[in-house]
């Protein structure tokens, strides 16, 4: 099966860059995604890495480390709107399924 | 935005009666899903479909039943409801193919189900 650990809460200011860890134990998986989501809203698509290293998409940068079963995302110049639950999803192999972790909400303050 | 709608948007319902929620797209997208979310549990994957008449369970199916008559719509079914299954529902769309190397799914509103 496919397990996925990540801290349940991070807080940030404005400004700063944040990143969000997940580490995970699987049996075989094809990418890991981010996905956002907001208090009372549907998860949306962030970011997707396939291979290992950085990906950057604006303000918003995911890594994926296969040898060390992790990865992260890395938000930079941290807004208000970016107060929000973030999950990381392994892309299971053979199967167009996502297994997500329990997802991290970050608060960001003034 | 993806052309994912949900319905009903809310219920409420009692335990022991048969509870049928429907996610329609218009996306023409192959694959179909329906997660349940929790707190503390994240997104958990009930069903999923792979093209009309073609369905198979998550990691949390027991207790749910889903069809597909036709590729825009795919149908969630509580034939019992119990107080276990108050939770959020979303349905979601991707346009992968089996085995595909990537994949984005498109999430909808969400349904949020009160099982009393």
């Amino acid at each position: 099966g496919q397990s996925l650990e990540q801290p349940s809460e991070v807080t940030a200011v404005e400004g700063a860059i944040v990143q969000i860890n997940c580490t995970y134990q699987t049996s075989g998986f094809y990418g890991l995604s981010w996905y956002q989501q907001h208090d009372g809203g549907a998860p949306t698509f962030l970011s997707y890495n396939a291979l290992d290293g950085l990906e950057e998409t604006g303000r918003f940068s995911s890594f994926l480390s296969r040898s060390d079963s992790y990865g992260y995302l890395l938000l930079q110049e941290l807004q208000m709107k970016d107060s929000a639950s973030y999950f990381c999803a392994v892309l299971n192999s053979g199967y167009s399924t996502l297994t997500f972790g329990k997802g991290t909400m970050l608060l960001v303050s003034p | 935005d993806a052309g994912i709608t949900q319905s009903p948007r809310h219920k409420v319902t009692e335990t022991g009666t048969p509870v049928t929620l429907r996610c329609h797209q218009t996306e023409n997208h192959r694959y179909m899903y329906w997660y349940r979310q929790d707190p503390g549990h994240g997104l958990r994957l009930i069903h999923y479909s792979y093209g009309v008449k073609d369905t198979d369970k998550g990691e949390v199916s027991d207790g749910y039943s889903v069809s597909r008559s036709k590729t825009e719509d795919f149908l969630l079914t509580l034939e019992s409801a119990t107080s276990s299954q108050t939770s959020v529902y979303f349905c979601a769309i991707s346009e992968a193919e089996r085995g595909s190397y990537t994949d984005t799914q498109y999430f909808g509103p969400g349904t949020r189900l009160t099982v009393l």
